[in-house]
């Protein structure tokens, strides 16, 4: 399968904890993207990388989360010190550049957080 | 800043008969409109795209939206439903940088037997 892969699929953890997710992109996309989406509601942009830079970030994205992208390959979103209002779905997404491409992203699954 | 607005949170068909979701728009720029659907425990997949082309725009699975500027709208249509199209649908448009979207809240589709 060459899709967009995200692991964990399900975690559930207590208040306090840190979690973290990785996200493996279709290999020749360049451009990966978090979303975060909550019950009942559209995914709300959090971040996006160009390659292993990092482009922008969500005023939604506070100081406890960070996204990484080493090599400008898989990355990984790290939430520290879980709080019950992080509980959501969080969606990675990849795409290749350029106007011919524009919105056409390839989400994975998702990987849903269980903050106890 | 540019939003959508999806006028149903949820519709109803019965199998064969026509499906009609719908989507206003507000941007300050020309924008690129798009469909995306999520089925249960899949990722969200692209159905179609506007990016100021034509202006009826055709998708995978039958299904085609037309953008209307005048009344600012971009209504996802299907001649006939089919058991599989229940899912959610969301209605995205992108940010001129082209990089960041914007959904909407969703609109699920069930599909009577």
């Amino acid at each position: 399968d060459t899709g967009v892969s995200q692991n964990p699929r399900h975690k559930i953890t207590k208040r306090g904890q840190n979690v973290t997710f990785r996200c493996d992109p279709i290999s020749e996309h360049n451009r990966l993207y978090w979303y975060r989406q909550t019950l009942g509601q559209g995914p709300e942009f959090l971040t996006y990388f160009q390659n292993e830079a990092q482009l922008e970030k969500s005023r939604l994205l506070s100081d406890r989360f960070s996204a990484e992208r080493p090599k400008g390959s898989f990355s990984t979103l790290e939430i520290q010190r879980t709080e019950q209002g992080d509980s959501a779905m969080y969606l990675c997404a990849s795409s290749l550049t350029g106007t011919r491409h524009t919105g056409e992203l390839f989400f994975g699954e998702g990987s849903r957080l269980t903050v106890l | 800043a540019q939003s959508v607005t999806q006028l149903d949170s949820h519709v109803s068909v019965s199998e064969g008969t026509p499906v009609l979701l719908r989507c206003n728009y507000s941007s300050s720029y020309s924008p690129s409109l798009f469909w995306y659907v999520q089925h249960p425990n899949k990722g969200l997949q692209l159905l179609l795209k506007y990016t100021s082309a034509a202006t009826l725009v055709k998708g995978i699975n039958g299904f085609e939206a037309e953008f209307k500027k005048s009344e600012t709208s971009f209504h996802l249509t299907k001649p006939s439903a089919h058991m599989s199209d229940a899912a959610e649908y969301f209605c995205v448009v992108s940010d001129p940088n082209d990089y960041k979207l914007s959904f909407g809240a969703g609109t699920t589709v069930t599909v009577r037997a």
